[in-house]
């Protein structure tokens, strides 16, 4: 398995307040991606990396921000976490070849 | 827009028996797809993987069907166990023009497969 763990694993909060989810990866890839999954759905892209400082724009990034400052590890901030957020978050690594490798999920609930 | 759908939310199978799961896109961009398996409370794991210039990829009990004039992609698993049981994503990117590596993702297939 890849080395990828997320913290933390499950996150009770209220609306209104900010959230950090962490992504850490100890395989030294260069591409960093952060999905949320939702029923009928599936994974949407809420932001990505191709390297230290350097992030983009998914499809679904709005009252999303992120921030990569080592290669090893990429953060997900909700600035101010709304019911909508509500959802589980997945972190994932990856090549220029295509294939990702997926973290354990945080399940994160807004009250 | 959904440019990767997965018009079907569940399939159930008989063990033994062939489960085959489709998918369709509309972006004729999309240059590589691929098939993830997810069980409950985990994250999502790679199965197998098709470029645009073949039509078949076999691995096992898993074979992946490109057809790119109809664009249509399909898994099929042969036999079918009780531990494939999951939910089946495909993912398609269009890395040779975008080269950021992003995948694309279908909404998931739900594959119960019956002892």
């Amino acid at each position: 398995d890849a080395g990828i763990t997320q913290s933390p694993r499950h996150k009770v909060t209220e609306t209104g307040t900010p959230v950090t989810l962490r992504c850490h990866q100890t395989e030294n890839h260069r591409y960093m991606y952060w999905y949320r999954q939702d029923p009928g759905h599936g994974l949407r892209l809420i932001h990505y990396s191709y390297g230290v400082k350097d992030t983009d724009k998914g499809e679904v990034s709005d009252g999303y921000s992120v921030s990569r400052s080592k290669t090893e590890d990429f953060l997900l901030t909700l600035e101010s976490a709304t019911s909508s957020q509500t959802s589980v978050y997945f972190c994932a690594i990856g090549t220029i070849f295509y294939e990702q490798y997926f973290g354990p999920g945080t399940r994160l609930t807004v009250t | 827009d959904q440019q990767v759908k997965q018009n079907s939310p569940s399939l159930s199978v008989q063990e033994g028996r062939i489960s085959i799961l489709n998918c369709d896109y509309t972006n004729s961009m999309f240059d590589y797809f691929l098939w993830y398996k997810k069980y409950p409370a985990e994250g999502p794991t790679f199965l197998i993987s098709i470029s645009s210039i073949k039509d078949k990829n076999e691995d096992g009990r898993f074979t992946v069907f490109l057809n790119k004039s109809a664009k249509h992609l399909s898994l099929h698993i042969v036999p079918s166990q009780p531990g494939d049981s999951a939910v089946y994503f495909c993912a398609a990117s269009d890395n040779g023009s975008s080269n950021t590596g992003k995948l694309i993702f279908g909404q998931g297939t739900t594959l119960q497969v019956k002892p």
